[in-house]
C-alpha cells in the first residue's frame, strides 16, 4: 500500500516561514491535500489538489508537489498556526483508498 | 450551510459492534461529485481513513479494517453508518464523519465535529 511520510515536528519562529514536507513515491503523479488540525478541534483543509486554497485560507499558505516530495509552505508564521498537519492522497492504484500521512506537528517558537 | 453529526455510543465493549451514524445537511447524497467518508483518531495519534461511499453507493474500505467495516447510506434519512465489528480497546479514538469533494483525486471539505468512542470493559 501507498505511505507517506512526514517528520513528526517542525518548529519556527513567527514571521519566519515554515516547510512541511509529505513523502511518497511518485507523489508528484498524484494530487495531494493538506489538512490543519488544532488540539481538541476537527481537521481544516487548508491547500487541495497540491496548491490550491480554500475560500478563507490565508495566501500565506502555499502547497507544491514535485517527484517524491509534497511540500506545505506556511509564510509569516503567527501564533496561530501552531497545530498538526495532515497530508492526504487519493492512491488510484487502489481501489479509492485514501492514505494520510502521519503528521506534522508545527511548533511556533 | 453544510453540517455534519456523528452519533453513537460513548463507550462499547470489548468483542461487540459499534454502530455510527452521520446525519448530514446542506448537500444531496445524489450530487455525483460528492460523498461521505469516516476517519478515526485514537487519542495522541494520526488520523486514519476507514471508509467512503458515493452517491453511486459505491465503496471502499481500508485495507486493513475492511473486514470489519461495513457502510451504508439511507437518502431519505441523509444519514451514513459505519459498523464497525468485534471492537477492540485498541479502536479508542474519536471518530469523524465528513463530505468528500470527488474531481480527479478527492478530498474532505466538510467535516463533522467528531465523536469519542471508547473501548472498555
Amino acid at each position: 500500500s501507498y505511505v507517506l511520510t512526514q517528520p513528526p515536528s517542525v518548529s519556527v519562529a513567527p514571521g519566519k516561514t515554515a516547510r512541511i514536507t509529505c513523502g511518497g513515491n511518485n507523489i508528484g503523479s498524484k494530487s495531494v491535500h493538506w489538512y490543519q488540525q488544532k488540539p481538541g478541534q476537527a481537521p481544516v483543509l487548508v491547500i487541495y489538489y497540491d496548491s490550491d486554497r480554500p475560500s478563507g485560507i490565508p495566501e500565506r499558505f502555499a502547497g507544491s508537489n514535485s517527484g517524491n516530495t509534497a511540500t506545505l509552505t506556511i509564510s509569516r508564521v503567527e501564533a496561530g498556526d501552531e497545530a498538526d498537519y495532515y497530508c492526504q492522497v487519493w492512491d488510484s492504484s487502489s481501489d479509492h483508498l485514501w492514505v494520510f500521512g502521519g503528521g506534522t506537528k508545527l511548533t511556533v517558537l | 450551510q453544510v453540517t455534519l453529526k456523528e452519533s453513537g455510543p460513548v463507550l462499547v465493549k470489548p468483542t461487540e459492534t459499534l454502530t455510527l451514524t452521520c446525519t448530514v445537511s446542506g448537500f444531496s447524497f445524489s450530487n455525483a461529485r460528492m460523498g461521505v467518508s469516516w476517519i478515526r483518531q485514537p487519542p495522541g495519534k494520526a488520523l486514519e481513513w476507514l471508509a467512503h461511499i458515493f452517491s453511486s453507493d459505491k465503496k471502499s474500505y481500508s485495507t486493513s479494517l475492511k473486514s470489519r467495516l461495513t457502510i451504508s447510506k439511507d437518502t431519505s434519512k441523509s444519514q451514513v453508518v459505519l459498523t464497525m465489528t468485534n471492537m477492540d480497546p485498541v479502536d479508542t479514538a474519536t471518530y469523524y464523519c465528513s463530505r468528500i469533494r470527488v474531481g480527479s483525486s478527492s478530498f474532505i471539505d466538510y467535516w463533522g465535529q467528531g465523536t469519542l468512542v471508547t473501548v472498555s470493559s
